[in-house]
């Protein structure tokens, strides 16, 4: 079975501040794809990252970058110098054969400014 | 290019009504997802189609139905509804079916109330 968990419900941070998202994921799949979607309040999903299974060097694009262990089945995301307009909620998701989503529960981020 | 539609935005249904939601996906895009969003249960998926055909189902009941027609739009269709079928209703465009590395364009979803 798939599973996703996100532990952390809420976070806040001031504005300028870095902030990791954690992610730990279960499959017995040696092949699976994971993502980071954000979640605006006009409700759609917006793509942001993915990493597969066989890749596990950590990228930077912009102010996103991520670290995916598969020792620890982990797949966090960080925003550096964070924003306003990143407040949303941040869902971390696995993607096996069949194609559907696999969707953590979420965190909900908040930048004060 | 124009992204994934979904009508109407908002929906209040009364129990034991029927409602059918629609999605156009991004043009060219022949895979279909729905997914049902509660507070309570998150992100659950419901099923996908991809060419008119029904390529894998969630763990929901019968009442939940969709289909997808020649031009890709698919609408999903829930009878019966029930308080617990309140939810934000989100369609998700692919361009094939079998890419696990291609992300999924969303929907801004359908907010479904049922009173």
């Amino acid at each position: 079975a798939q599973k996703v968990t996100q532990a952390q419900t809420e976070i806040s941070v001031v504005e300028k501040e870095d902030v990791t998202l954690d992610c730990v994921y279960e499959t017995r799949d040696t092949t699976y794809y994971l993502f980071w979607y954000k979640q605006p309040p006009s409700g759609e999903l917006v793509f942001l990252i993915r990493r597969n299974s066989f890749d596990e060097q950590n990228e930077i694009s912009g102010r996103y970058s991520w670290n995916f262990q598969k020792s620890t089945s982990s797949f966090n995301f960080t925003i550096t110098a964070s924003q306003v307009v990143d407040s949303a909620v941040y869902f971390c998701a696995l993607r096996v054969t069949g194609n559907q989503f696999y969707f953590g529960t979420g965190t909900s981020l908040t930048v004060i400014p | 290019k124009a992204g994934v539609t979904q009508t109407p935005r908002y929906l209040i249904k009364t129990r034991g009504q029927q409602v059918t939601l629609s999605c156009s996906p991004i043009s060219g895009h022949r895979s279909v997802s729905w997914y049902q969003q509660t507070p309570g249960q998150g992100l659950q998926f419901l099923f996908e189609y991809f060419s008119e055909t029904q390529r894998n189902k969630g763990n929901f009941p019968g009442r939940f139905s969709g289909r997808q027609f020649s031009n890709s739009r698919s609408e999903m269709n829930v009878s019966t509804l029930e308080l617990g079928d309140s939810a934000l209703y989100l369609c998700a465009s692919s361009p094939t079916q079998r890419t696990l590395n291609t992300e999924a364009f969303f929907g801004q979803g359908t907010r479904l109330t049922v009173v």
